[in-house]
């Protein structure tokens, strides 16, 4: 069974919207670490938010929130106020243990002006 | 702050030939690891190093082998490259091993193997 389920080859979205990028993860393990990382074309790996399996809350980076809903294993980002330079891929991982860091297979955005 | 280097950025390699990654972090982390990322495939955990003077298999090492030189360097090696090692390959490291440690990422390395 997959990890990480990023089922959203492309999305496109207006500038200056919001836009939601979902994820689903699978693990038994109570203890886990979820990660979004983007990937502009130019190739870099950047982080962008975290949330903890024991959050309370969801996390939140400036304009990146993280829609954590632990009972149905999902763990969106929600990218608010949309610009150009949000255009990229972007990518769910999940880290269970000290050894086991699984990515999924990314989301392209496009901010359409 | 550097953060994580990778060298070299770009490679071409015949079938059989050998070469090394090389991969610093200047972020005094003790973990470090090495993807390869694939179309359609997202990233796949080649090795990693918990810590200085250890090293353990990801998902996929056939064909690879790492060296964690001191706690700054972890390099990457491919004895004889194989047109299915074509690949970009990104290290990265973190401040441990914990579920909540962020793993930051160098600028990758792209191989092509003919």
């Amino acid at each position: 069974a997959q990890k990480i389920t990023q089922t959203q080859p492309g999305m496109f979205v207006q500038e200056k919207e919001a836009v939601t990028l979902d994820c689903t993860y699978d693990t038994s393990d109570p203890s886990y670490g979820l990660f979004w990382y983007k990937q502009p074309s130019s190739g870099e790996m950047i982080f962008l938010i975290y949330q903890g399996s024991y959050d309370q809350q969801n996390a939140t980076e400036g304009r990146y929130s993280l829609n954590f809903q632990k009972a149905r294993k999902s763990a969106n980002l929600v990218i608010s106020a949309s610009q150009l330079g949000d255009s990229a891929m972007y990518f769910c991982a999940m880290r269970e243990g000290y050894d086991q860091f699984y990515f999924g297979t990314g989301t392209s955005l496009t901010v359409i002006p | 702050n550097a953060g994580v280097t990778q060298t070299p950025k770009f490679q071409v390699l015949k079938t059989g030939q050998s070469m090394t990654l090389q991969c610093a972090q200047d972020m005094n982390h003790n973990s470090m690891y090495w993807y390869r990322q694939d179309p359609g495939m997202g990233l796949r955990l080649i090795y990693y190093s918990a810590s200085e003077g250890t090293t353990d298999k990801g998902e996929v090492p056939n064909g690879y082998n790492v060296s964690r030189l001191n706690k700054r360097e972890f390099s990457l090696r491919l004895e004889s490259a194989a047109p299915s090692q074509t690949s970009v390959y990104f290290c990265a490291s973190s401040e441990g091993t914990s579920v909540w440690e962020t793993q930051y990422f160098g600028p990758g390395t792209r191989l092509l193997v003919l």
